[in-house]
């Protein structure tokens, strides 16, 4: 079954970008039945969506984090990639990478196991 | 944005109880609205989309109802491995937003 996995480092220095890569595994990236999100979770905190990006580059950014964002899609590598520049402590969270379903109400059907990142100096 | 705002924000129960737990959009969502559950140290998990059906694989205990702006998750009788964080999110628009999670915790 389609599987997804974070990687990434999990230090990040304040100022700097954070940068993680989410591998499809089990399916294909290019099929266009869904989206491939990113998703955060502060420590005890709820979660919160960063954006969404389609196999043919088609992209929606959350606003709140518009101007920091960039969401590639790499088909040929079966993965999509985050970055997020100029980090601050508030960035520390959780990060997920997930499945958006669009047959099924564009929920989100899959996850990966999440990669801690901690932003300190 | 449109916000979700779940209730309670905890709740204390018994195996075997039913529970309820509420969610409202801040406006009409349709049926865009579905549920998950989380563990401690893991992923969330899809119960329910569309507001009401059931993700394969996902106990009968666990059903939601609601349209609009107002939204149930109920777990018929609590089992031991119902215990854990749930959380509502709408898919209506962009950004997509959750509610702030429902923990859910032995009695």
């Amino acid at each position: 079954q389609v599987q997804l996995q974070e990687s990434g480092p999990g230090l990040v220095k304040p100022s700097q970008t954070l940068s993680l890569t989410c591998t499809v595994s089990g399916g294909s990236i290019s099929s266009g039945d869904y989206f491939w999100s990113w998703i955060r979770q502060p420590p005890g905190k709820g979660l919160e969506w960063i954006g969404y990006i389609y196999y043919s580059g088609s992209i929606y950014y959350n606003p709140s984090l518009k101007s920091r964002v960039t969401i590639s899609v790499d088909t040929s590598k079966n993965q999509f990639s985050l970055k997020l520049s100029s980090v601050t402590a508030a960035d520390t969270a959780l990060y997920y990478c997930a499945r958006e379903c669009r047959s099924c109400n564009d929920a989100f059907d899959i996850w990966g196991q999440g990669t801690m990142v901690t932003v300190s100096s | 944005d449109i916000q979700m705002t779940q209730s309670p924000s905890s709740l204390s129960a018994s195996v075997g109880d039913r529970v309820t737990i509420t969610c409202r959009a801040s406006q009409s969502i349709n049926s865009y609205l579905n549920w998950y559950q989380q563990k401690p140290g893991k992923a969330p998990n899809l119960l329910i989309y569309a507001a009401s059906s059931l993700q394969s694989g996902v106990p009968s205990r666990f059903s939601g109802s609601g349209s609009g702006t107002d939204f149930t998750l109920t777990i018929s009788s609590l089992q031991p491995e119902d215990f854990a964080t749930y959380h509502c999110q709408q898919s209506y628009s962009s950004p997509r937003t959750f509610g702030q999670g429902t923990k859910v915790e032995f009695k």
